[in-house]
Order: C-alpha cells, then sequence, then structure tokens
C-alpha cells in the first residue's frame, strides 16, 4: 500500500535552531517527491520537487535531500516566519498522472 | 498572476442541504484536482480532471459527491445531502499534465 509518514508530527525550535523534518514513503516506484508549506488558513504552497536518490535541492534557510526511502528537509537557523506546518507527497507510476499521495504533516513552530 | 481561485472561503451549512464549492484554475492549465483536508489528517484525493477527459472520481467518498469541469476551466464540487462528517477544508489544486500542482486557499465546510 503506498504510505508516506511524517515526523515528527509538531516541532518547537527557538530562532537560530537548526533541525530536521522526516518524510518516509513506500510506494512502487517514485516519479517525484514533493515538498508544500502550509500557513493556517491557506493552501499549500509548493517548495521543492526531488526526482531520483541524492538529489538535493534549496531555497534559502532551506534544503530538501532524498533517499530511496525517505527525505529530509533541514532548515538551518530558522527564524519564526518559518513557522508553519510543512507537508510532504509522492507521486508514482501506477497512479493516475499527477495524483499526490500527501502524509500528515509536520507543524513548525520558531520561537524568537 | 492570478492563482488558483476558490469561492467561498468559508461555508456554514446544516446537515441534510446540498453545497456547491467553486473552484477556479489557472490560466492555461488543463488538469484540475480536488483534495480533502480533515482536521488532523493529511490531504485526500477526491476527483482530477484532465483536459476535456472523463473525470477520475476514484477517490469520492460517496455517491453524495460529485464534481463538473465546464469549458475545461472552472469545476464545481457538490456534495448532496451533506452529513456532519464532511466538515473538512477542501482544495482544489490546478497544474499542467504531470506538472507541480497549485493550490488555492480552499473551502471551510462546516457542517451543523
Amino acid at each position: 500500500e503506498d504510505q508516506v509518514t511524517q515526523s515528527p508530527e509538531a516541532l518547537r525550535l527557538q530562532e537560530g535552531e537548526s533541525s530536521s523534518l522526516n518524510c518516509s514513503y513506500t510506494v512502487s516506484g517514485l516519479r517525484g517527491l514533493f515538498w508544500y508549506r502550509q500557513d493556517p488558513g491557506k493552501g499549500p504552497e509548493f517548495l521543492f520537487t526531488l526526482y531520483s536518490a541524492g538529489e538535493e535541492k534549496e531555497k534559502e534557510r532551506l534544503k530538501a535531500t532524498l533517499t530511496k526511502k525517505e527525505s529530509f528537509l533541514h532548515i538551518t537557523a530558522p527564524k519564526p516566519e518559518d513557522s508553519a506546518t510543512y507537508l510532504c507527497a509522492v507521486q508514482a507510476p501506477h497512479l493516475l498522472q499527477g495524483k499526490l499521495i500527501f502524509g500528515q504533516g509536520t507543524e513548525l513552530s520558531v520561537k524568537p | 498572476g492570478a492563482g488558483v481561485s476558490q469561492s467561498p472561503s468559508n461555508k456554514v451549512t446544516e446537515k441534510g442541504k446540498d453545497v456547491e464549492l467553486r473552484c477556479d484554475p489557472i490560466s492555461g492549465h488543463t488538469a484540475l484536482y480536488w483534495y480533502r483536508q480533515s482536521l488532523g489528517q493529511g490531504l485526500e484525493f477526491l476527483i482530477y480532471f484532465q483536459g476535456n477527459s472523463a473525470p477520475d472520481k476514484s477517490g469520492l467518498p460517496s455517491d453524495r459527491f460529485s464534481a463538473e469541469r465546464t469549458g475545461g476551466s472552472v469545476s464545481t464540487l457538490t456534495i448532496q445531502r451533506t452529513q456532519q462528517e464532511d466538515s473538512a477544508v477542501y482544495l482544489c489544486a490546478s497544474s499542467s499534465p504531470g506538472d507541480i500542482q497549485y493550490f488555492g486557499a480552499g473551502t471551510r465546510l462546516s457542517v451543523l
């Protein structure tokens, strides 16, 4: 069964305290792994797409990495404005084109 | 440029009433998706439209749910005889085929 599991469910950091969010996936062949950010009352906002193991992408304080079983979202020296829920999702060839399977998200809170 | 637009942003209804939720995708995007986000749950796929092809309705939870897309653009998700368990945020996304999905802000549905 296709499954995406994110951990931890919630993470509280002090400003400047670096950490990582985990996304473990079980899917028959990975077409792509997606990271989104969701602020309260808003829709998910696209961050990154990763396609193959070993791939890395960076954007400001965020860096996403991918292995054959999981992805990490590393947050370096976070700021309060990084507080949000981070969602991970996967696409697979046997799923209809574009269908995403989402994890339940990690709620990140960064305190000043 | 305009993103995905959803209306209404909030909808409160009584159990047993019908509701219609609207999604206006990004201009030029031929793929349109509906997802549901319940409290404490990840995003759940509902239905997918691609161009003028018949929609994939495999994610619709019951026959009370239906959706249409007129002229390959605007989509309406209809829930008949609403139940309390239908309370959730309904999110719409659009994309070019197989490309990144961009989400609207969602409609928060509350069934009393």
